[in-house]
């Protein structure tokens, strides 16, 4: 089915670990987006891309980082997990030619919890 | 500081009676987005206006905007019980390095059967 898939779904990581998400879309859309919802807050844009190899910081990139080196797919790093990253991940995509047309495609979020 | 505040924070109505949600911005928007989540799911998108638009429909769902006060409302009429979820705005700008989509914080919608 075409749409957004993030891996993994849940995740429990030890305080120092690391960790990359990854999220995949096959609709050929230029823009990703990584968010993070915690209770209360929204969704927070961590860092995003409007192309293959480009990326650029959000509203609360610190302690993260991505990688577009495929128009498929995001990757989100977390170098040196920290319980203040424990929070719901949501990936985005959406076309530049319908931008301002349509909403975007979300995936269906991964749970990370770093104890 | 996240672009968008909704108002109010949590809503309970009867089955049948309208809501009304609303969002305020901040800054110049190309437009603006209103999102359902249901509980541990997802976000689905639900309507898009652009900033030279003032008012559009989509089945049961109203939505205004206003760009001199920043500001947009969504109507949702005859509510049911599946509608009950969390309602986000979400305004998007385009910038040097594209284009960004931020959120406000969201209203609770709970309709009572």
């Amino acid at each position: 089915n075409a749409g957004v898939t993030q891996t993994p779904k849940f995740r429990v990581l030890k305080t120092g670990q690391s960790m990359t998400l990854l999220c995949a879309q096959d609709m050929n859309h230029e823009y990703m987006y990584w968010y993070r919802q915690d209770p209360g807050m929204g969704l927070r844009l961590i860092h995003y891309s409007v192309g293959e190899g480009t990326t650029a910081k959000g509203e609360v990139p610190d302690g993260y980082n991505v990688s577009r080196l495929k128009k498929q797919n995001f990757l989100l790093g977390l170098e040196s997990a920290a319980p203040s990253q424990t929070s719901v991940y949501f990936c985005a995509s959406t076309a530049l030619r319908i931008v301002n047309l349509l909403g975007y495609t979300f995936g269906s979020g991964t749970r990370l919890t770093v104890v | 500081s996240q672009q968008g505040e909704e108002d109010p924070q949590a809503l309970s109505i009867q089955e049948g009676e309208n809501a009304t949600m609303n969002c305020s911005y901040k800054t110049s928007i190309n437009n603006l987005q209103w999102y359902r989540q249901n509980s541990g799911r997802g976000l689905v998108h639900l309507i898009l206006i652009r900033s030279n638009e003032r008012e559009k429909h989509s089945g049961r769902l109203r939505v205004t905007l206003d760009t001199s006060k920043k500001s947009s409302s969504l109507l949702i009429t005859a509510s049911r019980a599946a509608d009950t979820a969390s309602y986000f705005c979400a305004t998007f700008t385009f910038y040097n390095q594209g284009g960004k989509l931020i959120f406000g914080q969201g209203t609770e919608l709970s309709v009572k059967p």
